[in-house]
């Protein structure tokens, strides 16, 4: 069945190191790929996203890399600060389930000081 | 503040009461989706409408529970009798039709004894 799965859910870093966070996916007609962030007590809030047609996306300290041959997805965020500690979620979507996402369990992220 | 806003974000019951909750979505969005997150887990999908058409439930929205969007803006979200099973948080998010990008509330957080 469809599924998005993270590889671990705990990531812990020092301050200023970078961080990778990783997901699989097994759905292989998924057609774009969201990273979401959830802090504490409020909803999740957009990151970065990457269509199928590419295979790397960059923005502001964070980068998304897709591999499709193994279906994997992952999260790169350069000089980890302590406000990047949350819990990290990837989801995917297909253009024949435009109106929903599909979200793995997500991988909390520690940054220590 | 222009984002997604829910409402109540607490809500304690006892186990056979109904509850609502309420969602405003983005004014501009027309897209408006429920999803259900209990601790530990992704968020899962639960319905979504466009405009005031519901579009497509979950199968894991049983019977009890019924949302509404009577004139394309905010939705309503009720679970009748509910079940412990209920507990967890139901985060609204919008979107703009063909965005799979999600902008999603602080959640309402339910709590049935």
């Amino acid at each position: 069945g469809e599924s998005v799965g993270l590889h671990l859910p705990t990531l812990s870093v020092q301050e200023g190191d970078n961080s990778i966070i990783n997901c699989a996916y097994s759905n292989s007609a998924s057609d774009y790929f969201i990273w979401y962030k959830q802090e504490s007590g409020k909803g999740p809030q957009f990151i970065i996203d990457i269509r199928s047609n590419m295979d790397k996306r960059q923005g502001q300290r964070v980068t998304v890399l897709l591999n499709k041959t193994v279906k994997h997805l992952s999260l790169q965020i350069a000089a980890t600060q302590p406000g990047d500690s949350a819990v990290y979620f990837c989801a995917e979507n297909t253009q024949t389930n435009a109106g929903k996402s599909t979200f793995g369990d997500g991988t909390t992220l520690t940054v220590k000081p | 503040d222009t984002g997604v806003s829910q409402d109540p974000r607490h809500k304690i019951t006892k186990r056979g009461q109904n509850v609502t909750f309420r969602c405003d979505p983005i004014s501009e969005h027309n897209r408006l989706y429920w999803y259900r997150q209990t601790l530990g887990q992704g968020p899962e999908f639960l319905t979504y409408f466009q405009n005031e058409a519901q579009l497509e439930k979950s199968r894991l929205l049983s019977d009890r529970f019924s949302a509404e969007r009577p004139k394309g803006s905010f939705s309503t979200l009720e679970i009748q009798r509910t079940e412990q099973g209920d507990s967890a948080m139901y985060l609204c998010a919008s979107s703009s039709s063909g965005s799979p990008r999600l902008f999603f509330g602080e959640g309402s957080r339910l709590t049935v004894l």
